[in-house]
């Protein structure tokens, strides 16, 4: 069965940096491009950016460039978002897609990550 | 301000019919890229139900189809059920990024 698993809620402060994770599984890790996506509370979907874990090959949204980092380990079928220094903005729920011909077929289960002072 | 432009709601009776639409411009769907569906319910992930326009994944109920034309597209859900409340968004591609719309809020009745 295809799965992707991230990792879990994150309570931080501001100025903090943060890596959260997205382990995939059932299928050719380094062979799909890995998409990040932002939820803010009450809101809607926000692309961020994605990575292709064969190469490391990374593509940001304007909005995101320079704000947050994504990196990947092939060896462990596993892909990052990291911050190095968060805002309260940065506030959300953040989601792993697999990137298909079809779309974002599989979706990880979110992470939560709260950044407050 | 999302690039592609959704109701923010629509409602429905059981086993009624209701659409969503999904507007764009020529940068985006007029552009000829391919439009994707997600269903969000409460507390969850989203949910792929219509992939390439018109096409379903295996398990999504035939309830559900899509359909696009020139600059726009349009999520159908016949035989409205209780279990389809959810929010709904499109998804397609602008300049090659990746773009969502806002997201419709979908009331059955």
């Amino acid at each position: 069965e295809v799965q992707l698993v991230q990792s879990g809620p994150e309570v931080k402060k501001p100025g903090e940096s943060l890596k959260i994770s997205c382990r995939g599984s059932g299928y050719n890790f380094d062979t799909y491009w890995i998409d990040w996506v932002r939820q803010t509370p009450g809101k809607g979907l926000e692309w961020m950016g994605s990575i292709f874990p064969g190469d490391s090959d990374s593509k940001y949204s304007p909005s995101f460039q320079g704000q947050v980092t994504f990196s990947a380990d092939e060896s462990i079928s596993t892909a990052y978002l990291q911050w190095s220094s968060l805002r309260a903005s940065d506030t959300a729920i953040y989601f792993c897609t697999r990137t298909s011909t079809r779309g974002y077929d599989r979706w990880g289960q979110g992470t939560l990550v709260t950044v407050s002072s | 301000q999302s690039v592609l432009t959704q109701p923010p709601s629509v409602s429905g009776a059981p086993g009624q019919r209701v659409t969503i639409s999904c507007t764009g411009s020529s940068s985006n769907i007029g552009a000829g890229y391919n439009v994707h569906w997600y269903q969000q319910l409460p507390g969850t992930a989203p949910k792929l139900v219509i992939y390439g326009n018109d096409n379903r994944p295996s398990g999504v109920p035939d309830r559900f189809s899509g359909s696009k034309s020139g600059t726009s597209a349009s999520l159908a859900i016949t035989g409205l059920q209780a279990e389809d409340e959810a929010v709904y968004y499109c998804q397609s591609y602008d300049r090659r990024l990746s773009v969502f719309g806002g997201g419709t809020k979908l009331t059955v009745l």
